[in-house]
């Protein structure tokens, strides 16, 4: 896949067990919040997203929880499962934009052990 | 409904030429996004098209072009290339004017610049 190589930070969890994955972002101007999925081989897939009027937004086994004082956004994943084991990336984007242009952070892969 | 279509799925060009990569979007959706993906740099993006109008454009020099037709078909150009343009480009599109952040990616063209 593309982040072969790629210094990526790794969690690695047991299958059953939470997971949290943490992301930090810089633009004070961003107003919405997108956790995606990459398998191997794969596009980015859409997990869930958040605005920046709220601090808590779930779905399916997953939450998302923002901290705009810090700045910080993580990714909750209720009784990980293999199928989870993938790269992470939290993206964002901006209110002065006038479409579509995210800002994806660099990834976490998450390894699931079974 | 089918996904986001990219062809060719893998290519291999010398320095000097150029390249051009094709998207279809789902059926339906007039945003086409670009985005290149390396394992150095991550996923960064390209440009953003609308109904056949470049709404944004990334930090790329002008070897990188695009354009979009009337069928919401788009296509990228990447000229001169050189060995540090060797990347994962991934189409995205999008049903609504203004995204929240839900894109829905293709799965790629690979390209190897030797």
């Amino acid at each position: 896949g593309e982040n072969v190589g790629l210094h990526l930070p790794t969690l690695s969890v047991q299958e059953g067990d939470n997971s949290i994955i943490n992301c930090a972002y810089s633009n004070s101007a961003s107003d919405y919040f997108i956790w995606y999925k990459q398998e191997s081989g794969k596009g980015p897939q859409f997990i869930i997203d958040i605005r920046s009027n709220m601090d808590k937004r779930q779905g399916q086994r997953v939450t998302v929880l923002l901290n705009k004082t810090v700045k910080h956004l993580s990714l909750q994943i209720a009784a990980t499962q293999p199928g989870d084991s993938a790269v992470y990336f939290c993206a964002e984007n901006s209110v002065n934009n006038a479409g579509n242009m995210l800002t994806f952070g660099g990834g976490t892969r998450l390894m699931v052990k079974p | 409904k089918a996904g986001v279509t990219q062809t060719p799925r893998y290519l291999i060009k010398t320095r000097g030429q150029q390249v051009t990569l094709s998207c279809s979007p789902i059926s339906g959706h007039r945003s086409v996004s670009w985005y290149q993906q390396t394992p150095g740099q991550g996923l960064q993006f390209l440009f953003e098209y609308f109904s056949e109008t470049q709404r944004n454009k990334g930090n790329f020099p002008g070897r990188f072009s695009g354009r979009q037709f009337s069928n919401s078909r788009s296509e990228m150009n990447v000229s001169t290339l050189e060995l540090g343009d060797s990347a994962l480009y991934l189409c995205a599109s999008s049903s609504l004017r203004r995204n929240t952040g839900e894109l829905f990616f293709g799965e790629g063209s690979r390209l190897t610049v030797l």
